[in-house]
């Protein structure tokens, strides 16, 4: 039992590049989310998904992209990379009953 | 609105005293649960407790407490005897939305 899996760890990309931050679990979760942390922000929503085909926006949705095809996977996509997408990423998953959040280790994305 | 607010931004302590960290929030949600998460210096995010909104009774695990009042909104986290160890960012979590912008706590010798 894995949990969740975000992938890469790290990631330098240069303004104007693309790029998909993968997030997998499994544990059968249909409610998925991305967060980015920034220094004396927290962490804040960017989209969340509450199961395969479904998706909606959270609190900073501009630049990211997502789609869920399946329960397994929540991909996050920069369609066009700028420095103010420098942060750290999180995607998490929530077990439905007992409302459990599950969180990946984190991406740090720095955008030159 | 949904909103979770951590008015302490920094604590300092000296080792083995007790430290309580506080969170209000707002929300419109009739269900819903709360919680406690601990970042390490190593930045991943550690699940320390959870309360789900029906559930008012306040609990002690090891040196962890918490006080979760519905009345005020408020769901208050305190460490009893700290320790080095402990010293972290705590972001208390209404689930599955809202952060609150962390607590950095430093623990002293």
């Amino acid at each position: 039992n894995a949990g969740v899996t975000q992938t890469p760890k790290f990631q330098v990309l240069k303004t104007g590049q693309s790029m998909t931050l993968q997030c997998a679990q499994d544990m059968n979760h249909e409610y998925m989310s991305w967060y980015r942390q920034d220094p004396g922000m927290g962490l804040r929503l960017i989209h969340y998904s509450v199961g395969a085909g479904i998706t909606d926006q959270g609190e900073v949705p501009n630049g990211y992209n997502v789609s869920r095809s399946t329960t397994e996977d929540f991909p996050l996509r920069l369609l066009s990379a700028a420095p103010s997408q420098t942060s750290v990423y999180f995607c998490a998953s929530v077990s439905s009953g007992l409302g459990k959040t599950f969180f990946g280790q984190g991406t740090r994305l720095t955008v030159v | 609105a949904q909103k979770v607010t951590q008015a302490q931004t920094e604590i300092s302590v000296v080792e083995k005293e007790d430290v309580t960290l506080d969170c209000v929030y707002e929300t419109r949600d009739t269900t819903y649960y709360l919680f406690w998460y601990k970042q390490p210096p190593s930045g991943e995010l550690v699940f320390l407790i959870r309360r789900n909104s029906f559930d008012e009774q306040n609990e002690i695990s090891g040196r962890y407490s918490w006080n979760f009042q519905k009345s005020t909104s408020s769901f208050n986290f305190t460490i009893t005897a700290s320790q080095v160890v402990d010293s972290a960012v705590y972001f208390c979590y209404k689930g599955n939305l809202i952060f609150g912008k962390g607590t950095k706590l430093s623990v002293k010798p």
